[in-house]
């Protein structure tokens, strides 16, 4: 148990389709990322934010975007949902800001957009 | 070409054997980690290596930065190590966050 905590677990979509998926963070940890897996691939990195704003941010387009919460729980949005948006969503929290420390993972959302 | 690359990519082997999964990098890194991915998708962090090597358990994780290569053993190995074993990375970024950079996975099967 990583104290991470991800809702839903499972989501099934219609493409153009908006959707929240939610993230509670080890407590006490300030930083939260968020990664896309697509099957049989690596996650890969779409933001992170730190204390409320986003400090990082990988090759995702626009219509994903974030938040983080003062208790630093954290959403992830994705608007106009696309068929190869299907894939599971990891979201990891650290109390580093630039994981010189032990990230923990939650179990995942995973994602059908049909 | 990924910036980590893992190999192999699929490894079954038999209950008792030792086990080494290698990780290669190509860019400067803060840290490196070691994860186990059990089917379903929780993810479980096994190591995070700055350099040297760690050990818990049956694992032994090591680095070497000058050679960018880091490698996961398991010491006597059972069917409940099969998993998903993925290396990601930190880069030196110089500023900014860029989260990890992870490898594709090497999946594990230990046969009873």
């Amino acid at each position: 148990e990583t104290g991470v905590t991800q809702s839903p677990t499972h989501l099934i979509k219609t493409r153009g389709q908006q959707v929240t998926l939610r993230c509670s963070s080890q407590s006490g940890h300030n930083t939260v990322s968020w990664y896309q897996q697509a099957l049989g691939q690596g996650p890969q990195f779409i933001f992170q934010y730190y204390r409320e704003e986003e400090n990082g941010r990988g090759n995702f387009p626009p219509r994903f975007s974030g938040l983080q919460f003062p208790n630093y729980s954290s959403e992830l949005n994705v608007n106009a949902l696309e068929l190869d948006d299907s894939a599971l969503y990891l979201c990891a929290s650290s109390l580093d800001l630039n994981w010189g420390g032990e990230a923990f993972f939650g179990q995942g959302t995973r994602l059908t957009v049909v | 070409k990924n910036e980590v690359e893992q190999s192999p990519q699929n490894l079954t082997a038999q209950e008792g054997e030792f086990i080494t999964i290698n990780c290669s990098y190509s860019v400067g890194i803060s840290a490196l980690h070691w994860l186990q991915q059990h089917p379903g998708g929780g993810i479980v962090s096994l190591f995070m290596l700055s350099s040297g090597k760690k050990k818990h358990g049956r694992l032994i994780a090591t680095i070497n930065i000058q050679e960018k290569h880091s490698s996961l053993h398991i010491t006597a190995s059972h069917p409940r190590d099969s998993a998903v074993y993925i290396c990601a990375v930190r880069a030196n970024s110089g500023g900014g966050a860029d989260g990890l950079t992870f490898g594709k996975g090497t999946h594990l099967i230990i046969q009873p």
